[in-house]
């Protein structure tokens, strides 16, 4: 099974920071890896597909990039409303699907 | 306007049995691979199974051990997953998933039901 490791698990950052998330497959994975974000009591939110696409709707502060087996998530200006939990899913050939642990982004 | 809307959770003992449904409206059910997607209280998202728009294919994450079992009525356009033996280590969230595939590619899960709870305990 494919593993996914996310980094940080966690960080603190302010209002207009950049922020960098990473996740890192255990064996190449094309571009087959989405980025969510999961705020307090609600269920996730897709905000980027196949590595780099950017969800309709989604602000453009956000992108992805990666393929094979590192990923990044870049938030490029932080803003108040972005202070949630972000997770990667790599959804490569059948599954076991994985998601990455997870990195929770806070106020600092 | 997609809709995913789970239902059946609750209080079970351990050793019990649940089904959860999720209800699905705005789309073509029957056209799409559904997946259910569980998190523990404070813990991340776990993938727990998947199903063909058909029914034909069907998996299962590892440490499941045969517990659980997923199925679909597409005439009715409801998920189902059947939940065995539970233990205190199943209670999560339960969420439904859809997934997003187009012109032979699949992309991951587009939209997610609001989640249903299961709390194994004695």
């Amino acid at each position: 099974d494919i593993q996914m490791t996310q980094s940080p698990s966690s960080l603190s950052a302010s209002v207009g920071d950049r922020v960098t998330i990473t996740c890192r497959a255990s064996q190449g994975i094309r571009n087959d890896l989405g980025w969510y974000q999961q705020k307090p009591g609600k269920a996730p939110k897709r905000l980027i597909y196949a590595a780099s696409s950017l969800q309709s709707g989604v602000p453009s502060r956000f992108s992805g990039s990666g393929s094979g087996t590192e990923f990044t998530l870049t938030i490029s200006s932080l803003q108040p409303e972005d202070f949630a939990t972000y997770y990667c899913l790599q959804h490569n050939s059948s599954p076991p699907w994985t998601f990455g642990q997870g990195t929770k982004v806070e106020i600092k | 306007e997609v809709q995913l809307v789970e239902s059946g959770g609750g209080l079970v003992k351990p050793g019990g049995s649940l089904r959860l449904s999720c209800a699905a409206s705005g789309f073509t059910f029957s056209t799409y691979s559904m997946n259910w997607v569980r998190q523990a209280p404070g813990k991340g998202l776990e993938w727990v199974s998947s199903i063909s728009s058909s029914s034909n294919d069907r998996y299962y994450a590892d440490s499941l051990k045969g517990r659980f079992t997923i199925s679909r009525d597409n005439a009715k356009n409801t998920l189902f997953l059947q939940m065995n033996s539970l233990r205190a280590e199943d209670t999560a969230v339960y969420y439904c998933a859809r997934t997003d595939c187009s012109a032979g590619n699949c992309y991951g899960f587009d939209y997610w039901g609001q989640g249903t709870l299961v709390t194994v305990s004695s």
